[in-house]
């Protein structure tokens, strides 16, 4: 059972748009939302985070979308550069003591190209 | 430093083979995860390890044996492995397993199995 949906699967946008993608959950114990990036050949890296208390964060160019009631989120990159084609996770944890105490539920990826 | 290192880099080795893999972090961080992830999936999370103590398997076959000598260093033991283990494995690190569960992934290593 996917934990987190994320969509869409592939995304082509041109040089200087906006890129938007999109994931939801449903265990409501989530309280940690990290995005990765990751580049052929390489590990993720974490990208930009956010907690349930807070409905939007930026960080230069990119931005999360938090909506609690919908539990949903959404990471926004602005003036989309070819650098910043890649595959992007989303993901979900939860803080609280239990079995799945440090374990991070990950979205299925979507492979983001840039076209100069 | 955020920095994740893990050797080698690249791994080939045949069915009857015994190899390791190595992790190494120098952030103090108390909590250690191996993850093998498939082209154009997300990361499967295999071992957990909090404060040295393996906390979570997730059911992988004994022919992947984990290890973590110290809290800098963790170790994937691989023994008759099949081509289907052919992945990158990744290893990350957090300051802890709580709230702060932010996850510093390795440049992995590419396993090849023949």
């Amino acid at each position: 059972q996917q934990q987190v949906k994320q969509s869409p699967q592939s995304l082509i946008v041109q040089k200087g748009g906006i890129s938007i993608i999109n994931c939801a959950y449903e265990n409501t114990a989530f309280d940690y939302f990290p995005w990765y990036q990751q580049f052929p050949g390489k590990g993720p890296a974490l990208l930009i985070a956010i907690r349930p208390d807070v409905s939007e964060k930026k960080e230069g160019r990119f931005t999360i979308s938090f909506n609690k009631s919908a539990k949903q989120f959404s990471l926004h990159i602005m003036d989309s550069q070819p650098g910043d084609s890649a595959t992007y996770f989303c993901a979900a944890s939860q803080g609280s003591r239990g079995s799945t105490l440090g374990r991070l539920y990950f979205g299925r990826g979507t492979q983001l190209t840039v076209w100069p | 430093d955020t920095e994740v290192t893990q050797t080698p880099k690249h791994l080939v080795m045949g069915m009857t083979n015994k190899k390791s893999l190595k992790c190494e972090q120098h952030m103090g961080h108390r909590a250690m995860y191996w993850y093998k992830q498939k082209a154009k999936k997300p990361p499967e999370l295999m071992f957990v390890y909090s404060y040295e103590k393996l906390s979570i398997n997730e059911s992988v076959p004994s022919r992947f044996s984990p290890e973590c000598p110290n809290s800098s260093l963790l170790n994937l033991h691989l023994h008759a492995l099949q081509p289907e283990d052919s992945a990158l494995y990744l290893c990350a690190s957090s300051p802890d397993r709580g709230a702060k569960n932010i996850q510093y992934f390795g440049a992995g290593t590419r396993l090849s199995v023949l």
